[in-house]
């Protein structure tokens, strides 16, 4: 019974690099999400795909990009890392709206 | 102000007390939800309610729509119940609206 599973768990980057983190899910979820979660702060919304083949901004979209590159999995790309991005990542997927979200384990990202 | 409120934002009990975390949200929402974050770890559903009560083992969660206001409560309370407890509310869109939080301690 995977559910989400995140890759990868712990990453250090260097100001620059770029990386791509990956998400799948296994339930046949439409909906998947990107979150960033950081000290003091409710998880922020980065991207999220309300179907295969459509993405959309979120709260905190600037310095991400998305691919929704088939219903079980949605990748999230740093193109150049900085280290406000610093944070917690969290992917998740629901069925449909409003019904209960499923969340991966987290990444752990640090930008020197 | 933000629109999903949680109180306390720390909280410490002695195994066996009864506990209860609150939440008030500001906006209208379709649903509401409970979810747990161990230390390290990833983030699980516990509740989601739009109505009402709902209980899973020595967990209950209620709302107050009319009041905007959601409590989780714990019975019992174990040191495994150390997490940190999220309330999150959903609205028409596919997006989730968290709170900040709150660290539960049990201690034995």
């Amino acid at each position: 019974n995977a559910g989400v599973t995140q890759t990868p768990k712990f990453q250090v980057l260097k100001t620059g690099q770029s990386m791509t983190l990956q998400c799948a899910q296994d339930m046949n979820h439409n909906s998947m999400y990107w979150y960033r979660q950081d000290p003091g702060m409710g998880l922020r919304l980065i991207y999220y795909s309300a179907s295969e083949g459509t993405t959309d901004k979120g709260e905190v979209p600037n310095g991400y990009n998305v691919s929704r590159l088939n219903k079980r999995e949605f990748s999230l790309r740093l193109e150049s890392a900085a280290p406000s991005q610093t944070s917690v990542y969290f992917c998740a997927s629901s069925a449909l709206r409003d019904s209960e979200a499923f969340f991966g384990q987290g990444t752990r990202l640090t930008v020197v | 102000k933000n629109e999903v409120e949680q109180s306390p934002q720390n909280l410490t009990a002695q195994e066996g007390e009864f506990i209860t975390i609150n939440c008030s949200y500001s906006v209208g929402i379709s649903a509401l939800h409970w979810l747990q974050q161990h230390p390290g770890g990833g983030i699980v559903s516990l509740f989601m309610l739009s109505s009402g009560k709902k209980k899973h083992g020595r967990l209950i969660a209620t709302i107050n729509i009319q009041e905007k206001h959601s409590s989780l409560h714990i019975t019992a309370s174990h040191p495994r119940d150390s997490a940190v407890y999220i309330c999150a509310v959903s609205r028409s869109t596919d997006k989730l609206i968290f709170g900040t939080g709150t660290r539960l301690q049990v201690f034995p």
